[in-house]
């Protein structure tokens, strides 16, 4: 069974705060890893997609590094704003043949940031 | 920017009925996903398609379940026989031709109450 997990599961910063949660996956059968941004009432924004060991990806004040052989990504927002807050969602594909088009989900870190 | 609708936003059924929910993904994407997210939970993948069948598809995805792409625009996941666990939001994926690297884009989701 592919399990994918996040931590913390919330998490509630003061406005210009800079913050950063898990995700973990299995370290085996690798393929890709997604960072999904999803607000509350609106459909699970596309991040980042990250491939290789090692990576590390940048979108503004957000950012998001990768190992592959350990297992885990960090996603970093630096200078955290009110518009942040949202349920951060990580996604991870195997590279295995039986499930090579599911992505699976982590349960996703609730971040609020209070002005 | 193109984005992938989902209707109704909301479909309330009686129990033992049979649902159709409607997805139109975007015009040039060939992949199209169903996920579901009961209350509380993770985000759950159903099922993927591909070329007109199925591709992949989950423990969740049984008998009861089935996806079909009607005409040239249309993708539409059918619950037979509604059971009060139903109940989530299911929400509709698509991404383009090419590598699975590249991400997904969502709907915003259909509420399913099952009374």
């Amino acid at each position: 069974i592919l399990n994918v997990e996040q931590s913390p599961q919330s998490l509630h910063v003061q406005e210009g705060d800079s913050t950063n949660f898990t995700c973990s996956f299995p370290s085996s059968n690798f393929y890709a890893l997604h960072w999904y941004r999803w607000e509350t009432a609106k459909s699970p924004e596309a991040l980042f997609v990250m491939t290789l060991n090692g990576d590390e990806k940048k979108k503004g004040r957000i950012s998001a590094t990768l190992n592959t052989k350990e297992g885990y990504s960090y996603l970093y927002i630096k200078g955290s704003q009110p518009e942040d807050s949202a349920t951060y969602l990580c996604a991870f594909r195997t590279s295995m043949k039986t499930s090579y088009d599911k992505v699976i989900f982590g349960p996703g870190t609730s971040l609020s940031v209070i002005p | 920017e193109p984005e992938v609708t989902q209707t109704p936003s909301h479909q309330v059924t009686q129990m033992g009925q049979e649902v159709i929910l409607r997805c139109v993904p975007i015009s040039n994407h060939l992949y199209f996903y169903w996920y579901r997210q009961i209350l509380g939970q993770k985000v759950e993948f159903l099922v993927s398609f591909y070329n007109n069948e199925i591709s992949e598809k989950s423990e969740i995805f049984d008998d009861q379940f089935s996806v079909e792409r009607p005409d040239g625009s249309n993708f539409t996941l059918k619950i037979r026989s509604t059971k009060l666990e139903d109940s989530a939001m299911y929400f509709c994926a698509s991404r383009p031709t090419g590598t699975p690297n590249q991400p997904q884009h969502f709907g915003d989701g259909t509420r399913l109450s099952i009374l």
